[in-house]
């Protein structure tokens, strides 16, 4: 079974700090993704990766970065958190790109 | 750019079909994809439709594409109190708003 995890389910930072989301998975896939979740808009593509220190920003990538300096872990940073950053972080991999296994979520509250 | 549309809300009876739409601006995506998001949990990869095909059946679970009308459904038979759930129509990386499933007993 192909298996992604997310480094923590609930997250509550305060404007202004930097936060970190963590995805790992262990199938060895070259494609991973990182998405928002918000009510009425459905997923949208913040950033995925489809190598080790590949990126390319999705739909809206404004106010992330992300690291994958290693196959298995993709990492997505929040600079400096805003309230408009609130939401659902969901991350996702696969073998190919239209191939998408997804982690459980991450639900972000920024203060 | 390509967006995928769905309607928000979706309430049926236990033992009812359902049937759940979703309409595409565009799409050279191979496969068009079907989630299911129960709460609390991520997504969860249902079922798939090769771009090529008209439908699929699985099991309860019937895809229809209409690739002339940009138009794809997914229909549960005897939909069952543990299908309630949000359900995604997807293009790889393209997602629609997700419909929730509403099951009464």
């Amino acid at each position: 079974d192909v298996k992604v995890t997310q480094s923590s389910r609930y997250l509550v930072k305060r404007t202004g700090e930097k936060v970190f989301l963590e995805c790992v998975q262990d199938m060895d896939h070259e494609n991973m993704f990182w998405y928002r979740q918000d009510p009425g808009l459905g997923l949208r593509l913040i950033y995925f990766s489809y190598d080790v220190k590949m990126k390319e920003k999705g739909d809206i990538p404004e106010g992330y970065s992300v690291s994958r300096e290693k196959k298995e872990r993709f990492s997505l940073i929040l600079e400096s958190a805003s309230t408009n950053q609130t939401s659902m972080y969901l991350c996702a991999s696969g073998l190919r790109r239209d191939e998408q296994y997804f982690g459980p979520g991450t639900r972000l509250t920024v203060t | 750019g390509e967006d995928v549309e769905q309607s928000l809300f979706l309430s049926v009876r236990e033992g009812d079909s359902s049937v759940i739409n979703c309409t595409y601006t565009d799409s050279s995506s191979t496969y068009l994809y079907w989630y299911k998001q129960e709460p609390g949990a991520g997504l969860q990869l249902l079922t798939y439709i090769f771009s090529n095909m008209d439908m699929k059946q699985d099991q309860r679970l019937t895809v229809l594409l209409n690739k002339k009308d940009k138009h794809l459904s997914l229909r549960i038979a005897d939909t069952q109190t543990g299908d309630s759930a949000i359900y995604f129509c997807a293009l790889p990386s393209i997602f629609g708003q997700g419909t929730t499933l509403q099951v009464k007993p």
